[in-house]
C-alpha cells in the first residue's frame, strides 16, 4: 500500500525555526509537494522538490533525500500568519498525488 | 492569469436529498481536474479526475458522481445524500500532460453539512 506519515500537530514559538517532517512509501516517485492550508480555506502551494537537496524559497525551505523516502519542509522566521497545516503530497508511478494527513502548526506569541 | 471558481461556498443538506457542486476553471484549455473532500481535521481524499471533456476517473466507490460537460467545467453529483457525505469539497485543476507533473490550484472549497 502507499502511506504519507506527518506529525499531526506541532507548536512553535514566534520567530523561531520549525522543521516539520514526511516520510513516504508509495508505489513509484515522481516529486514531492508542500502546500500550506490555512482554517477553513483550500490549501495553497508551498514547493516541489524531484531531486534530492534543498530548495529554499524565502522563509520556506524543502528538504528530499529519496533514498530514504523522506522530506522537510522549514520554516524559520515563523510568524502568526504561518499557524495553518502542512500537508505532504508525493506524486506516485501513475503520476497520481498520494497526499498526507497534514501537521496542524501553531504558533505561540 | 489562471482562476478556478467553485459554488456554493456553503451548503445545508438534508439526507436523501440530491448534491449539484459546480466549478469552473478561466485562462487555460485542457486542464486536468479534480474532486477532493475534506473530513474535518483530515488530509484530502482524491473523489475523481478528468484529463478531458467526458473522461472521468474515480478512485472512491460511492454515491458520488462527477461529469465534465465542457472543458473547463467538473460537476460533483449525488442523487441521495448520506450523512457520511458531509465534508469540505475542494475542486483543483492542474496544466495538461500525462507523464508530467504539475502543482494543482485549489478553488476556495464548498462546505457541506449533511442534516
Amino acid at each position: 500500500g502507499q502511506n504519507i506519515d506527518q506529525p499531526t500537530e506541532m507548536t512553535a514559538t514566534e520567530g523561531a525555526i520549525v522543521q516539520i517532517n514526511c516520510t513516504y512509501q508509495t508505489s513509484g516517485f515522481n516529486g514531492l509537494f508542500w502546500y500550506q492550508q490555512h482554517a477553513g480555506e483550500a490549501p495553497t502551494f508551498l514547493s516541489y522538490n524531484v531531486l534530492d537537496g534543498l530548495e529554499e524559497k524565502g522563509r520556506f525551505s524543502s528538504f528530499l533525500s529519496r533514498s530514504k523516502g523522506y522530506s522537510y519542509l522549514l520554516l524559520k522566521e515563523l510568524q502568526m500568519k504561518d499557524s495553518a497545516s502542512y500537508l505532504c503530497a508525493v506524486v506516485d508511478s501513475n503520476y497520481q498525488l498520494i497526499w498526507g494527513a497534514g501537521t496542524k502548526l501553531i504558533i505561540k506569541p | 492569469s489562471q482562476t478556478i471558481h467553485q459554488w456554493p461556498a456553503t451548503l445545508v443538506q438534508p439526507v436523501g436529498s440530491p448534491l449539484s457542486l459546480e466549478c469552473t476553471v478561466e485562462g487555460t484549455s485542457n486542464p486536468n481536474l479534480y474532486w477532493y473532500r475534506q473530513a474535518a481535521g483530515r488530509g484530502l481524499q482524491l473523489l475523481f479526475y478528468s484529463v478531458g471533456i467526458g473522461q472521468i476517473s474515480s478512485e472512491v466507490p460511492q454515491n458520488l458522481s462527477a461529469s465534465r460537460p465542457q472543458d473547463r467545467q467538473f460537476i460533483l453529483s449525488s442523487k441521495k445524500l448520506l450523512l457520511s457525505d458531509s465534508g469540505f469539497y475542494l475542486c483543483a485543476w492542474s496544466p495538461t500532460g500525462a507523464g508530467d507533473v504539475r502543482e494543482q490550484y485549489f478553488g476556495p472549497g464548498t462546505r457541506l453539512t449533511v442534516t
